[in-house]
């Protein structure tokens, strides 16, 4: 099983450069999710959607863009990349709609660095 | 708004000890309860997840943990840990239906 696949696994940009992390699940969940990852800070949300066409706002949406134009598939777009935005991004899924009615499923993870 | 604080950064264990890791939480009711392990490299894995009953819930790898709600707690422990169980391990609670919120995370290093 495939599970959560992310791509790329890295990423260097340069500042104000725009680029698209990309998230497939294959196992027909409704919930997924985007974290941001820093030391000393846990995982933070920045977006989230509960199913095709439907999205939201996390903890720290400032500079991020999504859609979900299918249910296997949740973009995470940086619209003008800066230095704060390097960290470690991790797509996540959960079969049913909440972050909290079970498990997340992760992905292997992105990690950027922006110059 | 609900949340989990582990105090310690980094724990030093040997192999074949015990591990006891912390997570205290706030909130006002009963929480709902996760810990997850992320090996290097990777992606988070659920060991276990408290709902409601039982205080004492059991997970994968042999680890175990115990909410007490007179201390605020829901520490993650194991009786004998091994090698592979170096990792970062993360407690969690929903702030709402669909915002898990993550404490810092302990990571644990095992000495042969």
């Amino acid at each position: 099983n495939a599970g959560v696949t992310q791509t790329p696994k890295f990423q260097v940009l340069k500042t104000g450069q725009s680029m698209t992390l990309q998230c497939a699940q294959d196992m027909n969940h409704e919930y997924m999710s985007w974290y941001r990852q820093d030391p000393g800070m846990g995982l933070r949300l920045i977006h989230y959607s509960v199913g095709a066409g439907i999205t939201d706002q996390g903890e720290v949406p400032n500079g991020y863009n999504v859609s979900r134009s299918t249910t296997e598939d949740f973009p995470l777009r940086l619209l003008s990349a800066a230095p704060s935005q390097t960290s470690v991004y991790f797509c996540a899924s959960s079969y049913r709609a909440g972050a909290n009615t079970g498990e997340l499923f992760f992905g292997e993870g992105s990690r950027l660095t922006v110059l | 708004a609900q949340s989990v604080t582990q105090p310690d950064i980094h724990i030093t264990v040997s192999e074949g000890a015990s591990l006891e890791l912390r997570c205290n939480y706030s909130y006002g009711a009963t929480p709902y309860l996760f810990w997850y392990v992320q090996s290097p490299g990777q992606g988070l894995q659920l060991l276990l997840k408290y709902f409601s009953g039982d205080t004492l819930v059991q997970g994968i790898k042999g680890f175990e943990a115990e909410f007490k709600r007179s201390q605020s707690s829901f520490n993650l422990r194991k009786p004998s840990v091994h090698w592979s169980d170096a990792a970062e391990y993360f407690c969690a609670v929903p702030h709402n239906n669909n915002d898990m919120r993550f404490g810092a995370g302990t990571r644990l290093t095992v000495k042969p």
